[in-house]
């Protein structure tokens, strides 16, 4: 089956670029979604179709894909952008979708 | 506003049977696929499956295939998961999240249903 790979973890200074990579084998061909969760709350999509930003996702946060990679940039990273980030995508059949194992992002 | 409410948590034995919900409001609710996906307890998250509550057309993860029905009424704006008889191994954050209409991501999030089975 489809599998999309995620460092497990990402430690960045405040005010550094923070740098998650996702890989899978159907991301030349399928876009990457990135999503944030806090501890106790539900996710939310911060990264739409490898790099448009939802409506009330701070600038901060971008993406790009390349190839077999995805990744999620967040530029001046914050204590308040500490969570787990997801990266998602359909596998090449289009028709199930499946996520990262999470990484979990420390600013400290 | 735009939210999906879901039903409260449930405590269950194994063998038993279970329904969450998930209500949307704040927009049409027939045209927008619902997605269910699982968070265990300190894990990821794991896609369940997705249903088009316009006409309840469904497709399921392999992984959940046979273990869960997804289902929805249109009339009431709610979409449901189903278990006819849970396991141990079912204990979890169940979220509902609504496919966005111009891409393939999940653009609104229900509070999520946490799940235990215990006997």
């Amino acid at each position: 089956s489809y599998e999309v790979a995620q460092p497990p973890s990402v430690s960045v200074s405040p005010g550094q670029t923070a740098r998650i990579t996702c890989s899978g084998d159907a991301l030349p061909k399928k876009f990457a979604y990135w999503y944030q969760q806090k501890p106790g709350q539900a996710p939310v999509l911060v990264i739409d179709e490898d790099s448009k930003r939802p409506s009330g996702i701070p600038e901060r946060f971008s993406g790009s894909s390349s190839g077999t990679m995805a990744t999620l940039i967040i530029s001046g990273a914050q204590v308040e952008d500490e969570a787990d980030y997801y990266c998602c995508s359909k596998d090449s059949s289009g028709n199930h979708w499946v996520f990262g194992g999470g990484t979990k992002l420390t600013v400290l | 506003e735009v939210q999906l409410v879901q039903s409260g948590a449930e405590v269950k034995k194994p063998g038993e049977s279970l329904k969450i919900s998930c209500k949307g409001s704040g927009y049409s609710f027939s045209n927008y696929w619902i997605t269910w996906v699982r968070q265990m307890p300190g894990k990821g998250l794991e896609w369940m499956g997705i249903i088009y509550p316009g006409d309840s057309d469904t497709t399921y993860s392999p992984s959940f295939q046979g273990q869960v029905s997804i289902s929805a009424d249109k009339s009431i704006n709610t979409a449901y998961l189903q278990w006819s008889s849970l396991k141990a191994s079912d204990i979890g954050m169940y979220y509902c999240a609504r496919l966005s209409l111009v891409s393939d991501g999940f653009d609104i999030w229900g509070q999520g249903t946490m799940v235990t089975v215990s006997s």
